[in-house]
């Protein structure tokens, strides 16, 4: 079935650092990919949508400078944290669509960040 | 506007079987689709529904859709401890084929 990889599963950084996160269509070609952050306890916040070959469209309310994203290809969208705060630490999840009509999402592992 | 909820606890004994509600409000919505979430760990699709079917079985799982009371339910045959876990109950509304609203999360847990 469809496989989306996420990677770092984890990762801890410094505040003023930046963080990148990546995720991977492993068997199918995603033009466009989803990004959420989960808060603990809470469902989950879409952030952004990766479009392949053109600007991420970001959800009210983030900010588009602080969560880069970068979709190089039909395989890869990377979410670059910049400048990290300890507020910023969350699990952060990406998603894909398989092509057809209407088929599901497949969700990554997701990344847990801390920020200290 | 397009609302997906969910109860967020259920507690159930090791053996028999837990039923997992969810409500919706898009009554154009095409797929309904239940995720797993372990403890610190990313969504694992468990099963989708299309909105012109009535129920899906899949193993341990059965999926009703109930279109006219906008209710859709997860029953687990048989709970395991291994099915402890958060499960979010999401729509994809006609209007927007790459836009998916996720519920707030029912926890299940097994007691012996």
């Amino acid at each position: 079935g469809a496989v989306v990889s996420q990677h770092p599963s984890w990762v801890i950084c410094k505040s003023g650092t930046s963080v990148k996160i990546e995720c991977r269509s492993l068997d199918f070609q995603a033009t466009t990919m989803f990004w959420y952050r989960q808060f603990p306890k809470q469902s989950l916040m879409l952030m952004a949508t990766s479009n392949e070959g053109s600007k991420a469209t970001y959800e009210q309310g983030v900010e588009k400078d602080k969560f880069l994203i970068n979709h190089a290809s039909l395989t890869l969208s990377t979410l670059t944290v910049t400048s990290a705060h300890p507020e910023d630490s969350s699990f952060y999840i990406c998603s894909a669509r398989p092509p057809g009509v209407n088929s599901p999402l497949h969700f990554g592992n997701g990344t847990r960040l801390t920020v200290t | 506007g397009e609302d997906v909820e969910q109860s967020l606890f259920l507690s159930v004994r090791e053996g028999d079987s837990s039923v997992i509600n969810c409500t919706y409000t898009d009554s154009s919505s095409t797929y309904l689709y239940w995720y797993k979430q372990e403890p610190g760990a990313g969504l694992q699709l468990l099963t989708y529904i299309f909105s012109n079917m009535d129920m899906k079985q899949d193993q341990r799982l059965t999926v009703l859709l109930n279109k006219k009371d906008k209710h859709l339910s997860l029953r687990i045959a048989d709970t395991q401890t291994g099915d402890s876990a958060i499960y979010f109950c999401a729509e994809t509304p006609y209007s927007s084929a790459s836009k998916i609203i996720f519920g707030s999360g029912t926890r299940l847990s097994i007691r012996p």
